[in-house]
């Protein structure tokens, strides 16, 4: 069974930092590529940004670009998304997800709220 | 890179078809066709229903179908059932500096 779970969300000031895991199971995650996504509360999905298989391809929405930094380790099938600098609009529930991948083997975790306040 | 447009809501009563259009360009919807669509119940993560403009997941009813003109993409749910309540968004790779776009989404009313 294919398994995606996010985790380190929670209450952060800011200008503070969080971590995101995705702890991936169930597929060969070392094959694709992988994606962070956001939903804000009561808005839509927003693309967030990508890392290739191999990690030689990264992209950044302009929104979280120079704050943001996506990084994966295959060897212990995961991916994460440090966030620094964070703003009251980046409060979302985030998403680890497997977008567009061939074949609709498009896999989304439970996602994982982050709260950006004082 | 701007959202692909969607309605904002659709409605319709049970046993009848709608549907959901999505609009871009000729740098995503219309270049490529990587058009995939999802539905998202209140508090659950999106779930894949159609990918590649036209093709159904394994286990996913062949009540919903996908296609595309132009550079408007459309989601059609037939036999519409109470269950198909749920925010609907599309998503399309785009030739921009960012690879993925996700539409503004679609509020599906079962009357």
């Amino acid at each position: 069974e294919v398994q995606l779970v996010e985790s380190g969300g929670g209450l952060v000031k800011p200008g503070g930092s969080l971590r995101l895991s995705c702890a991936a199971s169930g597929f060969t995650f070392s094959s694709y590529s992988m994606n962070w996504v956001r939903q804000a509360p009561g808005k839509g999905l927003e693309w967030v940004s990508s890392i290739s298989s191999s990690s030689s391809y990264i992209y950044y929405a302009d929104s979280v670009k120079g704050r943001f930094t996506i990084s994966r380790d295959n060897a212990k099938n995961s991916l994460y998304l440090q966030m620094n600098s964070l703003r009251a609009e980046d409060t979302a529930v985030y998403y680890c997800a497997s977008v567009g991948a061939a074949a609709g083997h498009d896999y989304w975790g439970q996602g994982t709220l982050v709260t950006v306040s004082s | 890179q701007s959202a692909l447009t969607q309605p904002a809501s659709v409605s319709g009563s049970p046993g009848q078809s709608i549907t959901i259009s999505c609009t871009g360009t000729s740098s995503d919807v219309g270049g490529y066709n990587y058009v995939s669509w999802y539905q998202q119940h209140p508090g659950k993560a999106p779930k894949l229903m159609i990918y590649e403009v036209s093709n159904r997941p394994s286990g996913v009813s062949n009540r919903f179908s996908g296609s595309k003109s132009g550079n408007t993409a459309s989601l059609t749910i037939s036999g519409l059932q109470a269950e198909d309540e749920a925010d609907y968004y599309c998503s399309s790779y785009t030739s921009s500096s960012t690879p993925w776009v996700f539409g503004g989404g679609t509020k599906l009313t079962v009357l």
